[in-house]
C-alpha cells in the first residue's frame, strides 16, 4: 500500500484565493482526519470523518474552511478565501476501525502571501 | 477535557547518551496514551502506544514508555541516542470512552543529538 498520500507538497498562493487540499487515505480505512501544525498552536485537530460522514468539525476555524469527504478513497480540504494566518503544513490521517494507530501523509506545505 | 503538556520544546542530547522526553497528560478518565515521531518533512509515525495492561509499553527504535497514572505522566525513554534519532517527537492523548480516534496531540520536543 503507498500509504496516505497527500497533493499538493507545497502550495503558494495569495490572499483571496480559493485552496484546495487533496488526501487519498489507506485503502479499507474507516476513519479521516484533517490536521493543522503551526509553530504556535502545534499539531490541531480541524475535522475527521467516519465512513464519510464528518463526525466532528468543532476545530474548523471557521467558515472559510471546509472539508467533504464524496467516497472512501478522496477527501478535499478547502480554504474560501484564504488568509496569510491560514499558512501552515495541513495533514491529513487515517486509521481503521480496529486500529487507533494514525497513518498520516506527508502534509501539504501551504504559505498565503 | 484532555489536554497533554510536553515539558521541554527542545531537548539535547550527545550520541550514547540517555534520552528522556516528558508528557504530562490531563483527562476525566483513563486515557489512551501515544508517541508519535516527525523526522523532517514528513507526516508523523506511531512509536509506541499505551491502551490497557502492561504500564511499561516498547515501541521501534528501541523506544520505550511507561504509563504512570499518580503521576499523570507518559515519559519516553531511550537508553542509547543515535543520531537517527533526531527528530520531533510528540506526545497524544485519546478519550477510549468517547471518540477515541480523535487525538490531542502536545506541542512536540524537538530532540537533537550531538555527536
Amino acid at each position: 500500500d503507498a500509504g496516505v498520500i497527500q497533493s499538493p507538497r507545497h502550495e503558494v498562493t495569495e490572499m483571496g484565493q480559493e485552496v484546495t487540499l487533496r488526501c487519498k487515505p489507506i485503502s479499507g480505512h474507516d476513519y479521516l482526519f484533517w490536521y493543522r501544525q503551526t509553530m504556535m498552536r502545534g499539531l490541531e485537530l480541524l475535522i475527521y470523518f467516519n465512513n464519510n460522514v464528518p463526525i466532528d468539525d468543532s476545530g474548523m476555524p471557521e467558515d472559510r474552511f471546509s472539508a467533504k469527504m464524496p467516497n472512501a478513497s478522496f477527501s478535499t480540504l478547502k480554504i474560501q478565501p484564504s488568509e496569510p494566518r491560514d499558512s501552515a503544513v495541513y495533514f491529513c490521517a487515517s486509521s481503521g476501525i480496529t486500529n487507533e494507530k494514525l497513518f498520516f501523509g506527508s502534509g501539504t506545505q501551504l504559505s498565503v502571501l | 477535557a484532555q489536554s497533554v503538556t510536553q515539558l521541554g520544546s527542545h531537548v539535547s542530547v550527545s550520541e550514547g547518551a540517555l534520552v528522556l522526553l516528558r508528557c504530562n497528560y490531563s483527562s476525566s478518565v483513563p486515557p489512551y496514551l501515544f508517541w508519535y515521531v516527525q523526522y523532517p518533512n514528513q507526516g508523523l509515525q506511531l512509536l509506541l502506544k499505551y491502551t490497557t495492561g502492561a504500564t511499561l509499553v516498547k515501541g521501534i527504535n528501541g523506544f520505550e514508555a511507561e504509563f504512570k497514572k499518580s503521576e499523570t505522566s507518559f515519559h519516553l525513554t531511550k537508553p542509547s541516542a543515535h543520531m537517527s534519532d533526531a527528530a520531533e517527537y510528540f506526545c497524544a492523548v485519546s478519550d477510549p470512552g468517547g471518540s477515541n480516534y480523535k487525538l490531542t496531540f502536545g506541542k512536540g520536543t524537538l530532540l537533537t543529538v550531538n555527536p
